[in-house]
C-alpha cells in the first residue's frame, strides 16, 4: 500500500486477555518501530527491527509484550495478559533506512488504539 | 541521560508567529526532526535540519544550533488548522529520541 497501515485501528479488550496488533510498513521500507503513546503524552519507544539484524526490544516494558517481524515487512505486537495501564495507542511507523542516519523521516501508521477494560 | 526539553503548551493568535524551541542532550546526534500531530491522528514529518542554520518549508522554518544543543521550529501567519501538537526528536545512532511535544493553542 501506499503508507502505512495498522490494525485494528480500536480494540476494546478485558484485563487479562492477550491482544495483537498488527503494522504493515511501506513497501521497500527497512526499518520499522512500535511506539506507545498515552494520552496527551509523547511516544514511548517499544521496539526497532532493521532489516534482518536482531530487533532492539530494549523499550519494551515487560516481558508480557513481544513483538516479531516476519518475512522482513508485516510486524506483529502481542501483549499477553493485559493490564489497564497497557491502555494507549500504540503507532508503527517505517522508515527507508535508520532513521537516526539520514532525514530523520519516519512514516507512521495511524495506530491501533487499545483499551483494557 | 538522553532528553529534549520543549514547552508543554503554547498559545498564539491567528495570523501571527510562533516559536517552539526544543533543546536537547543525547549521546549521539545526526540531526534535528519536527513532527506534527494533531489530536487523534498520527504523526507527520515537517522537517529536518543535519546541519547548522535555518530550514524553510513554506510557512514553517526550522532552526538548528549544535553548538547550543538547541534547535526551534517557527510557524509563520498561523491559522487554525495548525493547532496540534508539535514534537523535536533527535537523531541518535538508528533511532529518534523524542521530546514530550508542545501543545500548540491558536485564538481567532
Amino acid at each position: 500500500g501506499a503508507g502505512v497501515s495498522q490494525s485494528p485501528s480500536n480494540k476494546v479488550t478485558e484485563k487479562g486477555k492477550d491482544v495483537e496488533l498488527r503494522c504493515d510498513p511501506i513497501s521497500g521500507h527497512t526499518a520499522l518501530y512500535w511506539y506507545r503513546q498515552s494520552l496527551g503524552q509523547g511516544l514511548e519507544f517499544l521496539i526497532y527491527f532493521q532489516g534482518n539484524s536482531a530487533p532492539d526490544k530494549s523499550g519494551l516494558p515487560s516481558d508480557r509484550f513481544s513483538a516479531e517481524r516476519t518475512g522482513g515487512s508485516v510486524s506483529t505486537l502481542t501483549i499477553q495478559r493485559t493490564q489497564q495501564e497497557d491502555s494507549a495507542v500504540y503507532l508503527c511507523a517505517s522508515s527507508i533506512t535508520a532513521s537516526g542516519l539520514h532525514t530523520g523521516e519516519l512514516f507512521f501508521g495511524e495506530g491501533s488504539r487499545l483499551t483494557v477494560l | 541521560g538522553q532528553s529534549l526539553e520543549q514547552p508543554s503548551e503554547v498559545t498564539a493568535v491567528e495570523g501571527a508567529i510562533v516559536q517552539i524551541n526544543c533543546t536537547y542532550q543525547t549521546s549521539g546526534f545526526y540531526g534535528l526532526s519536527w513532527y506534527q500531530q494533531h489530536d487523534g491522528g498520527a504523526p507527520t514529518f515537517l522537517s529536518y535540519n543535519g546541519l547548522d542554520g535555518l530550514e524553510e518549508t513554506g510557512r514553517f522554518s526550522s532552526f538548528l544550533s549544535r553548538s547550543d544543543s538547541y534547535g526551534y521550529l517557527l510557524l509563520q501567519e498561523l491559522q487554525m488548522k495548525d493547532s496540534a501538537s508539535y514534537f523535536c526528536a533527535v537523531g541518535s545512532n538508528y533511532q529518534l529520541i523524542w521530546g514530550a511535544g508542545t501543545k500548540l493553542i491558536i485564538k481567532p
